[in-house]
């Protein structure tokens, strides 16, 4: 268990819907990202936020948006969705701190968009 | 632009022998790598890292190996065993002001056959 908590699970929506993904980080973690990995894909960084506000931003659609809540805990919105946003979507915390970089990743949200 | 690729999909390796993974990225600001291991229906984990200032890193059956000059790590795992199956990501990561993400590669599937 990396203490990093996706909910939900599984997901499956149609097309043109909105969806949110929730994330909560480990205990003590400030920061948090988001990574889409789509079918034999690797991870594509989507968007970081760090204590409340967005750090770095990736190759993430304007149809998608994110925010971190002051008790850290992070939401990933998706709307108009489209047959093509189906795929896993992690979450990761880790603590920002010099060279210690390593991410714990949660075990992820399928969106299938049918 | 794939700032960091894994040119091997899969690697399929008799048990208890070598398997070598590699790496190569090409912007000169990243300074610290890592290896995550991915089971099916899990997210990501963290597997061994290295920082720029060396060129080994070794922890148990692990050893990262880091070329600066060439732009090239490689993650040996000795001996193998069946339960090393999964896919394994490589991720390179630079502090900036931006934050610390992890830009990942496409992943090799290792598959260690009894």
């Amino acid at each position: 268990d990396s203490g990093v908590t996706q909910t939900p699970k599984h997901l499956i929506t149609a097309t043109g819907q909105r969806v949110t993904l929730r994330c909560s980080p480990r205990s003590g973690d400030l920061s948090v990202y988001w990574y889409q990995q789509s079918l034999d894909q690797g991870l594509q960084f989507l968007i970081q936020y760090y204590n409340g506000e967005e750090r770095a931003k990736g190759n993430i659609l304007e149809r998608f948006s994110a925010q971190q809540f002051p008790d850290l805990h992070s939401e990933l919105n998706l709307s108009s969705l489209e047959l093509g946003d189906s795929a896993l979507y992690f979450c990761a915390s880790s603590v920002v701190e010099g060279m210690n970089t390593e991410a714990f990743f949660g075990q992820g949200t399928r969106l299938t968009v049918v | 632009d794939q700032q960091v690729k894994q040119n091997s999909p899969s690697l399929s390796v008799q048990e208890g022998r070598i398997s070598i993974l590699n790496c190569d990225y090409t912007n000169s600001m990243f300074d610290y790598f890592l290896w995550y291991k991915k089971y099916p229906a899990e997210g990501p984990t963290f597997l061994i890292s290295i920082s720029s200032i060396k060129d080994k890193n070794e922890d148990g059956r692990f050893t990262v190996f880091l070329n600066k000059s060439a732009k090239h790590l490689s993650l040996h795992i000795v001996p193998s065993q069946p339960g090393d199956s999964a896919v394994y990501f490589c991720a390179a990561s630079s502090y900036n002001n931006a934050g610390n993400m992890l830009t990942f590669g496409g992943g090799t599937r290792l598959m260690v056959k009894p």
